[in-house]
């Protein structure tokens, strides 16, 4: 099994540029997360999605967009980059709730 | 809001010495559970604990989930370098319904071979 993939694993954006970041998983997990991961920040949830079908904001949601495509699927959009949001990014998903959630490799974010 | 606190941020040991990290919270969990984050890697979850006072052990790793459900302590017995990395713990924030884990900044282990 894949688990969580997510594409691309690197990528570099001029500021006000726009992109999507893409998230499948293969696991049938009804939940999906964005997080995104700073130095000394710790992990600090973007957007989530309980089901399929509904997406809710998180810590820091500001300067992003989210579409749960299907049951597997779940992009992240930026409309117009700024430099601070570079970081790296993870896609995460759980079969239910909370419990135990499945990482993607990570998306390195730098914005110039 | 809930907030997660991980103590210490970072821990040198020689291989061989043990190890323990801490989280607290400023709120009662349903649940608690820990990560561990390779250099350059993603988080991959190790375990969760549920009841008051559960004591889980895998080989050397022993977790422990406090009587009144805001602390968490995660042990490791006779480190070795394969342990290096960040350890995370994470709580919902909501309750047992929620759909959020609020995760501490993470206690960063370094094993001096």
């Amino acid at each position: 099994n894949a688990g969580v993939t997510q594409t691309p694993k690197f990528q570099v954006l001029k500021t006000g540029q726009s992109m999507t970041l893409q998230c499948a998983q293969d696991m049938n997990h009804n939940s999906m997360y964005w997080y995104r991961q700073d130095p000394g920040m710790g992990l600090r949830l973007i957007y989530y999605s309980a089901s399929e079908g509904t997406t809710d904001k998180g810590e820091v949601p500001n300067g992003y967009n989210v579409s749960r495509l299907n049951k597997r699927e779940f992009s992240l959009r930026l409309e117009s980059a700024a430099p601070s949001q570079t970081s790296v990014y993870f896609c995460a998903s759980s079969e239910q709730g909370t419990y135990g959630y499945t990482f993607g490799s990570g998306t390195r974010l730098t914005v110039v | 809001g809930q907030q997660v606190m991980q103590i210490p941020q970072y821990q040198h040991v020689q291989e061989g010495e043990d190890f323990t990290t801490y989280c607290n919270s400023s709120t009662t969990l349903s649940n608690i559970q820990w990560y561990k984050q390779r250099p350059g890697g993603h988080p991959v979850f190790l375990i969760q604990l549920v009841k008051s006072g559960e004591v889980k052990k895998q080989k050397r790793l022993t977790f422990q989930f406090g009587e009144a459900k805001k602390n968490s302590s995660l042990h490791i017995t006779a480190t070795q370098t394969t342990d290096v990395g960040t350890y995370f713990c994470a709580g919902p924030p909501g309750g047992a319904g929620s759909y959020q884990l609020t995760f501490g900044k993470g206690t960063k282990l370094s094993v001096i071979p």
